[in-house]
């Protein structure tokens, strides 16, 4: 079975930090191109950033809004994917999505990111 | 960006009708190369993760009952479902990934009479 779980949400004050982790099982992660994406409290759903595999040396592609803030990173080992969220925004407030493929054929559970002071 | 529009917002239908929603792309997401159109169709039930329902426009993702038909290519697509059933209640949403970065649509709301 197909599992994806992320973790690493919760409430944190505008302009700090949070790293979100995603965990997976039941599919050959290294061969895996995986993304985030969130979904707004409007439930808009926005694509944020994208990891390929090794044999396409790990390219990365963003959103360009969070180009400089977010960061996409996968450990092969621990089939997992990651997001440091820097200089956290009050719209960045959010349900976090881990998906893998392209198009997106498994999803996490997500988890809840809100930002507010 | 490739902005993608769904209509209508919000549909409600009787179980058993069939319902039709509309996708549109602001360019092609027709690849020539390969005649593939990089369209996808996700359900997301209350309380739940989205779910893929049909990707390239029309194929069904395994598991997904054949009442779901994606249908369309360029920038118009269609996705019906022949016999709307009361666990189809969701939000459906389109998505593009001719290009990055990848769009979706704002969604249909399906509400079951």
């Amino acid at each position: 079975e197909v599992q994806l779980v992320e973790t690493g949400g919760g409430l944190v004050q505008p302009g700090n930090s949070l790293k979100l982790s995603c965990a997976t099982s039941g599919f050959t992660f290294s061969t895996a191109w995986m993304n985030w994406i969130r979904q707004t409290p409007g439930k808009r759903l926005e694509w944020l950033a994208q990891i390929e595999d090794k044999s396409n040396n790990y390219f990365i592609s963003y959103l360009e809004s969070v180009k400089g803030r977010f960061t996409i990173s996968r450990d092969d080992s621990k089939s997992s994917v990651y997001l440091q969220m820097n200089n956290l925004k009050e719209e960045d407030t959010a349900i976090y999505y881990c998906t893998s493929g392209i198009p997106f054929d498994y999803w996490g559970q997500g988890v809840m990111v809100t930002v507010s002071s | 960006d490739i902005v993608m529009t769904q209509t209508p917002s919000s549909q409600a239908v009787s179980a058993g009708e069939k319902v039709t929603m509309s996708c549109k792309s602001s360019q092609s997401l027709l690849y020539s190369e390969n005649k593939k159109n990089y369209l996808a169709w996700y359900q997301q039930k209350p309380g739940q993760s989205p779910k893929l329902l049909i990707s390239w426009a029309s194929t069904r993702e395994s598991g997904v009952p054949d009442r779901f038909i994606g249908s369309g290519s360029g920038t118009d697509f269609t996705l019906t479902i022949s016999s709307v059933q009361a666990e189809d209640l969701a939000v459906y949403y389109c998505e593009q990934y001719y290009d990055t970065p990848f769009t979706f649509g704002s969604g249909t709301k399906l509400e079951i009479k």
